[in-house]
Formats: structure tokens, sequence, C-alpha cells
């Protein structure tokens, strides 16, 4: 069964330092998203793309992070000059046909920022 | 704003036994869907029930069933012969339908579900 999968599973970063967490989609899938979980918080949408530009973003998304699809298959997250509260579990999600359509959800990356 | 409560930060159940996690929400939209995730302590996110508001019937998957009252805002999850593989982290969720553009899933703060030998 396709599945979206992330990497790494778990990545340590200095406060300061720039960070790309990488996705791959299910690869007929054209709507791509990031969900945060700081430990012990519920799960937050940050960013969701489709057709190589930002569909919808959240106010936690400001001008350090930025989202890209650099080839066909790789959905990123930048977050260029990591804080403290940025440590949390980073979830990637893509679905078929967007609006309406089941997302589906990688197993997300630890992010340690220290 | 679109918001989910899930009032239950852990509960208990031994296996075997039935319990019910509950969530209520609060929207103005008449269609959406709703959803309850597991996460496991892998914490992968994993749907385990979906529930479109058009529908009367409530949804069932296998143990997994819900109890939707929209009237109410409820979207209670009922675990039936609870085993220790259901331990994990529950997240109810909502989601807008598909002729409101906003697609982003809002989450409630979720409930630990302990199973006890």
């Amino acid at each position: 069964e396709p599945e979206v999968t992330q990497t790494p599973s778990h990545q340590v970063t200095q406060m300061g330092q720039e960070v790309i967490l990488r996705c791959v989609p299910i690869s007929n899938h054209l709507y791509f998203y990031w969900y945060r979980q700081i430990l012990g918080q519920k799960v937050e949408f940050l960013v969701s793309f489709y057709n190589n530009e930002i569909s919808e973003k959240s106010e936690i998304f400001d001008d350090q992070f930025s989202v890209e699809r650099p080839d066909g298959s790789n959905f990123t997250l930048k977050i260029r000059s990591t804080k403290l509260e940025d440590s949390a579990m980073y979830f990637c999600a893509s679905s078929e046909l967007g609006v309406g359509d089941e997302q589906y959800f990688g197993p997300g990356t630890r992010l340690t920022v220290t | 704003a679109q918001t989910v409560t899930q009032s239950q930060p852990e509960m208990s159940v031994q296996e075997a036994e039935t319990v019910t996690l509950s969530c209520t929400y609060d929207t103005s939209e008449s269609d959406y869907y709703l959803f309850w995730y597991k996460q496991p302590p892998s914490r992968q996110m994993i749907l385990v029930i979906r529930q479109e508001a058009y529908k009367q019937q409530n949804a069932t998957e296998n143990r997994f069933s819900v109890n939707f009252q929209k009237a109410a805002k409820s979207f209670s999850l009922k675990i039936s012969d609870s085993q220790l593989g259901d331990a994990a982290m529950y997240f109810c969720a909502y989601r807008a339908d598909q002729m409101n553009r906003d697609d982003k899933i809002i989450f409630g703060k979720g409930t630990r579900l302990h199973i006890l030998p």
C-alpha cells in the first residue's frame, strides 16, 4: 500500500541553524500539507500546498518557514533559523484531490532544537 | 473559527471491555467531516474512523464505532472488546467539506487511552 514517507525520523539541531525536513508524498497525490505537534500538545496545521504554491498557511507559518517541491517526488519544509520553541514533531500529509479527500499522514520527523 | 474539544486527557479500560471517548466541536458550517485518529507510541497518525456530517448513520469500522449527534455537536468514539494494541493517544478532528476551500484538519488535544491487562 502506498504511503507517505519522511526523513529524517529524528533531527537534532542547534538554535539558529537552518533545517530542512523532507517528505515524499504518495506518488499520484497533488495536495500536500505540513502539521506540527509540540510534545504533549495537539496537532496544528502549518501549511497546505498545491500546484507549486501555498494554498493556505496558519499564523504559526511565519517568514522563518518555507515549503518547496524541488522535484517530482519530494516536498520539503525549511526552517531558516530554528528556535527552541520549534522543537516538535512535524507531520507531512498528502491527498489526491485536495478539499474533501482523505489526507494520508507520514510517520513524522521529531525535531529537537538545543 | 472551528474548535474541537476533548475533555478527557486520559482514560483506562480493562482488556476486552468497552470504552467511549468523548469529543465536542464547534462550527457554523452545516457540512463537514469528523475523524478519529490514533497515535501509538511510534507517533504515526492513523485514521481510525471518519464521519460525513450529512450522513445520519453512525460510522462503524470493526470494533470502532461513533455516536454522532449533529445538533449537540458531539462525536464520541466507542471501542468494543478493547485490545492491548488499542493503547494510544486518540485525537478527534474536524475538516470542512469539499464546498469549502479550507481543507486543513483541526485536531483536539487528544485522549490517552490505557488498556489494563
